[in-house]
């Protein structure tokens, strides 16, 4: 079974690039959709990214222009780099994978919180 | 850009029966996912491409989409069902989350 922890820095400032890692174990990165989503405090679930492992991406519209993502398949690793952060970024940042696109993402990190603070 | 809708909040009693919709234009003509979210917890697929239950998700949940509305159903409905539940669909291959629901078992 494929687990994934997400790692990075808990506190990042204003206007800085946030960097997340997400490390998969128990199986290969060399497959499925790799997405990062993120819920601000009290908020709901807002998607902002899928990575397929050959490096192709689809990020969602309203994140397009702040976002970057990339696949190390030699670490079995994938990242998100989100620039001019603001206080609205703070959120629990989670990775997810799934097989195909109709079938949901059915593994989930534990997720990592961020805050943007200076 | 296409926008999923379900009511903030749900009551039901211990045994009844749950029933919670997520709304988006000819949604029926997509696949719908739902999650359950318990606080300080990951979220956990509980139903994929409308109706299906991925394995260790117990047979009282229900998934059913067609028309605008795709609806999560839970029979027998348990305190531990109590937690936030997310509709997802694919749009144009971008994700799409409603806004979640509250369920409360009272």
């Amino acid at each position: 079974q494929v687990q994934l922890q997400e790692s990075g820095p808990g506190l990042v400032k204003p206007s800085e690039t946030l960097s997340l890692t997400c490390t998969v174990s128990g199986g290969s990165i060399s497959s499925y959709y790799w997405s990062w989503i993120r819920q601000p405090p009290g908020k709901g679930l807002e998607w902002i990214g899928y990575i397929y492992y050959s490096g192709s991406t689809n990020y969602n519209p309203s994140l397009k222009s702040r976002v970057t993502m990339s696949v190390d398949t030699s670490k079995n690793q994938f990242s998100l780099k989100l620039s001019s952060l603001t206080a609205a970024d703070t959120a629990v940042y989670y990775c997810a994978t799934t097989e195909a696109l109709s079938l949901g993402m059915d593994v989930w990190g534990q997720g990592t919180t961020v805050t943007v603070s200076s | 850009s296409y926008e999923l809708t379900q009511p903030p909040s749900v009551s039901v009693s211990p045994g009844q029966t749950a029933s919670i919709t997520c709304s988006g234009d000819k949604l029926g003509d997509k696949y719908a996912c739902w999650y359950q979210q318990k606080p300080g917890q990951s979220p956990v697929l509980v139903i994929y491409q409308d109706t299906k239950r991925p394995s260790g998700i117990p047979d009282r949940f229900f998934g059913s989409n067609s028309g605008n509305t795709a609806t999560l159903t839970i029979s027998g409905t348990q305190a531990m069902d109590e937690a936030d539940y997310y509709c997802q669909a694919w749009d144009s291959g971008t994700v799409v989350f409603g806004g979640g629901t509250k369920l409360t078992v009272l």
